[in-house]
């Protein structure tokens, strides 16, 4: 079982640009979930995906949008990236009739010039 | 809104016992985790607590007081692999949906 993966690892982009990252959730694992996480702070959750529908979103513009794929994979895109977007994207799955506990991939650490 | 509070720092020596404090305020509250991060990596799950009392594993305990709206971790036995943040995380459990609300996180401090 390879886990949570993620991709890419780093990224470096410019203001105004667009970034998408990737997630492969856990095997038998049916919802996925994005965190953001600022150095020095907790993660902060963006929004969960479930049956390829957004379920629930945290206070974050909506220049954060995401999909969730049939695979159950899912994608994280940002738009017009700010210099505070620069964070470590975290995504983590689980089971949606398992609450209690949810596996996070490696992260993306994204970095906004 | 809703809140988590636990110490910023806490340093200890190897073999010994450090309990990691947490409080928080927040409506929807189904449980409370506790999740390890060591420096650049993946946020690790301890530790869960759904109802009110003790819940032991290995050298990791946790603890919540649903009334007192506080939990605790407790670590025993010290090793230096235990230097890292832990996080203490609220459930928020509603309409098929289980999201994470992390604290800011303790930094623990193993020295020899």
């Amino acid at each position: 079982d390879a886990g949570v993966t993620q991709s890419p690892t780093h990224l470096i982009k410019t203001r105004g640009q667009q970034v998408t990252l990737r997630c492969s959730p856990k095997s038998g694992h049916d919802t996925v979930s994005w965190y953001q996480q600022a150095l020095g702070q907790g993660p902060q959750f963006i929004f969960q995906y479930y049956e390829e529908e957004e379920r629930q979103r945290g206070n974050f513009p909506d220049r954060f949008s995401g999909h969730q794929f049939p695979n159950y994979s899912s994608e994280l895109n940002v738009n017009a990236l700010l210099l505070g977007d620069s964070a470590l994207y975290l995504c983590a799955s689980s089971f949606s009739r398992a609450y209690n506990e949810q596996f996070f991939g490696p992260g993306t650490r994204l970095t906004v010039l | 809104g809703q809140s988590l509070e636990q110490p910023s720092e806490v340093t200890a020596v190897e073999g010994a016992i450090v309990q990691i404090n947490c409080t928080y305020q927040t409506s929807g509250f189904y449980g409370l985790s506790w999740y390890q991060q060591h420096d650049g990596g993946a946020p690790t799950f301890l530790s869960y607590n759904g109802l009110d009392g003790l819940e032991e594993t290995g050298r990791f305990s946790s603890f919540l007081s649903r009334s007192d709206s506080y939990g605790y971790l407790l670590l025993q036995e010290l090793q230096m692999k235990d230097s890292a943040s832990y996080f203490c995380a609220v459930n928020r459990y509603g309409g098929a949906t289980n999201k994470l609300i992390f604290g800011t996180g303790t930094l623990l401090a193993v020295q020899p």
